[in-house]
């Protein structure tokens, strides 16, 4: 079993939509999440951590809920520079570092 | 501050050569995790060392390739007799403490082709 699932997409979007994904985890003790996007043939970037209580980045806005092991990514009005693969990530004690296999996006002028 | 460096960025070895890869970790970071990518495909964790100690190797595999993290210079992982399979672009991400409690930053790979 996965650490973590992503829905691997692709999801092509018109331009000014918004888009959100999805990424389920299995282990119930990790603590720490992220989004990265990673461009094609590139190194992942760090987009935003996610927090507890929610966070938004301007566009983005990244939520956790525990009690069903997902968190999300939601990105408003589109542009088509989002357009790349977006990995969902975590951590738990003993820190091994993990990442979703991610969602590919795509923005449609 | 300069960010994760890795070299080389592309390296190219023979089936049964050895590579060597480098990961220098942004000034004050003292973690480093090693991840492998195939084409289409996500990061696989390999290893996860801080300065002088393997944290978690749960992801290399048992023959061949090992990791290190000196106390001076870069993080090394090195792959003996490389094979067709360990063509894969290799990454490196570094943080100042346990990704639990930082975030952690990727270097540009390293792309290894075995011929």
């Amino acid at each position: 079993r996965k650490e973590v699932e992503q829905d691997p997409g692709p999801f092509n979007v018109p331009e000014g939509a918004t888009v959100a994904f999805n990424c389920t985890y299995s282990n119930s003790a990790s603590q720490s999440f992220f989004w990265y996007r990673q461009d094609c043939r590139k190194e992942p970037k760090l987009l935003m951590s996610v927090y507890s209580s929610g966070n938004e980045d301007g566009r983005f806005t990244a939520q956790l809920n525990r009690a069903s092991q997902y968190i999300s990514l939601l990105i408003r009005d589109s542009k088509l520079s989002d357009s790349a693969t977006y990995l969902c990530s975590g951590a738990y004690t003993g820190n091994q570092f993990y990442f979703g296999t991610g969602t590919s996006l795509t923005v449609i002028p | 501050n300069a960010g994760v460096m890795q070299n080389p960025r592309h390296l190219v070895r023979r089936r049964g050569q050895e590579a060597r890869l480098r990961c220098s970790p942004m000034k004050g970071h003292s973690h480093v995790y090693w991840y492998r990518q195939l084409p289409e495909e996500g990061l696989k964790f390999m290893v996860y060392l801080q300065k002088e100690n393997i944290i978690d190797e749960s992801g290399m595999p048992k023959e061949r390739f090992s990791a290190e993290f000196p106390k001076e210079g870069p993080s090394i992982l090195r792959i003996q007799q490389v094979v067709r399979g360990d063509s894969a672009a290799y990454f490196c991400a570094s943080s100042p403490g346990p990704v639990l409690n930082t975030e952690a930053f990727f270097g540009q790979g390293t792309r290894l082709t075995v011929v």
